[in-house]
């Protein structure tokens, strides 16, 4: 079965600072694609960003980047200038193909406090 | 832009009762799923739906389950006799092809007594 497992339930980060949240993922397949969501308080869940697996460069969205290391499995991200705004659970979230089925499959999520 | 809406965002029932939790996808959208959150747990998969049709569901959906797509633009989930562990947020998501970036609805909250 595939997994992914998020070893850190809470980080807390200083307002203006970064931080990187890790993530590992345990799959056989060959075409995949790694997600970060972000849920805040009101539950919605938000994309944060994609990678997929067959890509070497790493994904950025302005203050968010990942690094993906794909022979360790593993799918970091990092927020840089963390903001009041980005506190929330995160979660990764990998999507293995299988049968051209792409059902997401999560971590367990970190909780990330941002201290003003 | 064009987001995926839930209706209600939140169902109080009682058990045994049957539930149906609505969305309507992003209207280009193909891929239609429904997930699931205890309070305080990981998300889990329930269902995939393509073409009109299931394409894979997970061991949580059982026979009490069912999904639709009655016209061009709902989705909808039925749990046909609630049960106190259904208690949830249920979040349906939509993607325009396989593998893309799964774009998800506020949510519904069901609450079972």
């Amino acid at each position: 079965a595939q997994t992914v497992t998020q070893s850190q339930p809470e980080m807390s980060v200083q307002e203006a600072e970064t931080v990187t949240l890790s993530c590992t993922y345990d799959t056989s397949e060959s075409d995949y694609y790694l997600f970060w969501y972000k849920q805040p308080p009101s539950r919605q869940m938000i994309l944060v960003i994609r990678q997929e697996a067959y890509k070497q460069q790493n994904a950025t969205e302005n203050r968010f980047s990942v690094n993906f290391q794909k022979a360790a499995k593993s799918f970091s991200l990092k927020i840089s200038d963390s903001q009041l705004g980005d506190a929330a659970m995160y979660f990764c979230a990998s999507s293995p193909e299988m049968d051209s089925n792409y059902q997401l499959i999560w971590g367990a999520g970190t909780k990330l406090i941002i201290k003003p | 832009e064009p987001e995926v809406t839930q209706t209600p965002s939140h169902q109080v029932t009682q058990m045994g009762q049957e539930v149906i939790l609505r969305c309507v996808p992003i209207s280009n959208h193909l891929y239609f799923y429904w997930y699931r959150q205890i309070l305080g747990q990981k998300v889990e998969f329930l269902v995939s739906f393509y073409n009109n049709e299931i394409s894979e569901k997970s061991e949580i959906f059982d026979d009490q389950f069912s999904v639709e797509r009655p016209d061009g633009s709902n989705f909808t989930l039925k749990i046909r006799s609630t049960k106190l562990e259904d208690s949830a947020m249920y979040f349906c998501a939509s993607s325009e092809e396989s593998g893309a970036e799964q774009y998800f609805g506020p949510g519904t909250r069901l609450t079972v007594t």
